[in-house]
This record gives structure tokens, sequence and C-alpha cells, in this order.
């Protein structure tokens, strides 16, 4: 049973636009959430993460929104550049767990 | 500084055979992992070790073995490969254990082909 889900598995958008990535979660114990950044070829790199205790956070041109009751968090990247093309991956953590659960990924595209 | 470092990059097995791949990151992290990534199915713990000395089964242990060989370094074993191990496989590197706070530092990847 997967207990983090990216639904979507790709994104279009035009440069410039605000892209909306989706994740949704099922283990009501995850308390850390992350998103990674990965290019073909190259290793996941970190973007953005948030506490369970808040419901956004911030971070220049990215932003994470966090809604416990729905289980479900969002990463906007405003304004979308053409190196933002990448592969995302939504992660979460119980706390005090070794175990980050990586979703399947979803494929951004950013047309210029 | 060079973070997370695997070899090889690259690999092609036949069915049956042996390896092992090698990481080594120069972070000082105490925590240290092993994933693979498949088409459409994301990536999936196979082993960890949150400190030297400890190691610890992920998700999808089977048919792979681990050694935590120093601080620096995490090395993972196939014994007797098979196609399903046909994988990318990545190292990182955490700085704490369990620590809401510390991301995962990522190799670039090692791509293996079993046949």
């Amino acid at each position: 049973d997967q207990q983090v889900k990216q639904n979507s598995p790709s994104l279009s958008v035009q440069e410039g636009r605000i892209s909306i990535l989706n994740c949704d979660y099922t283990n009501s114990m995850f308390d850390y959430f992350l998103w990674y950044k990965k290019y073909p070829a190259e290793g996941p790199t970190f973007l953005i993460s948030i506490s369970s205790i808040k419901d956004k956070n911030e971070d220049g041109r990215f932003t994470v929104f966090l809604n416990k009751s729905a289980k479900h968090l969002s990463l906007h990247i405003v304004p979308s550049q053409p190196g933002d093309s990448a592969v995302y991956f939504c992660a979460a953590r119980q706390g005090g767990s070794e175990k980050l659960v990586f979703g399947k990924g979803m494929k951004l595209t950013v047309n210029p | 500084n060079a973070g997370v470092t695997q070899t090889p990059k690259f690999q092609v097995l036949k069915t049956g055979q042996s390896m092992t791949l090698q990481c080594a990151q120069d972070m000082n992290h105490n925590s240290m992992y092993w994933y693979r990534q498949d088409p459409g199915m994301g990536l999936r713990l196979i082993y960890y070790s949150a400190s030297e000395g400890t190691t610890d089964k992920g998700e999808v242990p089977n048919g792979y073995n681990v050694s935590r060989l120093n601080k620096r370094e995490f090395s993972l074993r196939l014994e007797s490969a098979a196609p399903s191990q046909t994988s990318v496989y990545f190292c990182a590197s955490s700085p704490q254990t369990g620590g809401a706070h510390s991301p995962l530092h990522f190799g670039n990847g090692t791509r293996l082909t079993v046949t």
C-alpha cells in the first residue's frame, strides 16, 4: 500500500506561470514532509520541507503548503523557469524514524 | 567537497553473479541509506545505517546485504544477482539519526542491469 501518492505523472506549464505539484499521504503519523528535485542521470536534491506544525513554508520561488486534515501537500513554483524542468518527488517521514517514504515522482516540463 | 560518491556509475551483470556497490560520504554524516529507483515505483529504501556499526532493513531488503565499514562508507552487496534487481541504486547520507530537519543528500546513482 503506497503511503505517499503523487497521482499525476506529469505536468507541463509555460515559463513565468505557476506550477502546482500535488501529493497525498495516508499515514497520519507522518510529521515531516520534503520535496526533492531530480535531473536525468543525477541523484535527487533536496528542495524544501515542512513540519506538520506548520501549514506553509516558503523559500524564494518555492512554497509548500500542508493540509493535515486532508493529508495533502502541494508545491508551488512561481514563476516557473525552464531550469525547473525535472522530476519532483514528495517524501514523508514519521518523527524519530530513519525511513523516508517517497512518492513515485512527477515530471515537470516548463516550456520557454 | 564531493558529497556522496558512488562507484561504479554503470554495471552489467549476468544472472547469478555477485557485486558490491560502493558509497562514501565526506560530510561527516551519521546516517547512510541505500535506495533503488524503478520506473513508476519512485524511490524505495533497501537498507539504512543510523550510525557506524548498525544496519537495518528498509522496505525491499531481500537479495541484498550491506556493510557500514566506517562512518564514511556504506556498501551494498548483491550475492546472486537477478533480473529483478535491474535498477538505479542511490546512496544517501543524513547528518542526524531520524532527525526531522535532516534532509538526505544523494549520490548520482549506479545504473545496474542484470541479464
